[in-house]
């Protein structure tokens, strides 16, 4: 079940500079995108979510766009913090009902 | 601000044996949820739960598996019979109308 996929498994970014995390997914039916950080041993914390009716929503430092022709969504952090590093999920849906998960990408930001 | 609170957060028990994983959910969340996470691998949906009934499943959510919402309050996922395989994170989530999900911090189920 590949619906929703997230190609870089890591990435790293100095302290100060933009973080860009991308996902791709398959199903047009998707009309919910979410983005979740997680750390170790904890559960998923809930970031920012855009619905398909909007192509953008922002939430201070985080930016999500979305780009339904190209099934695309992106995450960005402006300005990227050394506790922003954890593992960052998007998750998609319709209905509301069932989301499918990405793989995750490691976010390290150096100080 | 509200969480969604699973307990226990570690669980041993031995093959073939029953478990029951517990969530106490946001409480004006309507939608619940349960996923899991074998270590190292991404996160999966198991099943969904409104109005008292499941609206949608996985495959993973066999026979084996079943869920409860016995007092209004409490979500639980029982495992009847587990087995190695279902060694994993198993995360509980909840959520409104218009709330983003909202998820436990997870009870790791090893099962020996």
């Amino acid at each position: 079940d590949q619906q929703v996929k997230q190609n870089s498994p890591s990435l790293s970014v100095q302290e100060g500079r933009i973080s860009i995390l991308n996902c791709d997914y398959t199903n047009s039916m998707f009309d919910y995108f979410l983005w979740y950080k997680k750390y170790p041993a904890e559960g998923p914390t809930f970031l920012i979510s855009i619905s398909s009716i909007k192509d953008k929503n922002e939430d201070g430092r985080f930016t999500v766009f979305l780009n339904k022709s190209a099934k695309h969504l992106s995450l960005h952090i402006v300005p990227s913090q050394p506790g922003d590093s954890a593992v960052y999920f998007c998750a998609s849906a319709y209905n509301f009902n069932k989301f499918y998960f990405g793989s995750g990408t490691k976010l390290n930001v150096k100080p | 601000e509200p969480e969604v609170t699973q307990t226990p957060s570690h669980q041993v028990t031995q093959m073939g044996q029953e478990v029951i994983l517990r969530c106490v959910p946001i409480s004006n969340h309507l939608y619940f949820y349960w996923y899991r996470q074998i270590l190292g691998q991404k996160v999966e949906f198991l099943v969904s739960f409104y109005n008292n009934e499941i609206s949608e499943k996985s495959e993973i959510f066999d026979d084996q598996f079943s869920v409860e919402r016995p007092d209004g309050s409490n979500f639980t996922l029982k495992i009847r019979s587990t087995k190695l395989e279902d060694s994993a994170m198993y995360f509980c989530a909840s959520s409104g109308i218009d709330d983003g999900y909202t998820f436990g911090s997870g009870t790791r189920l090893t099962v020996v």
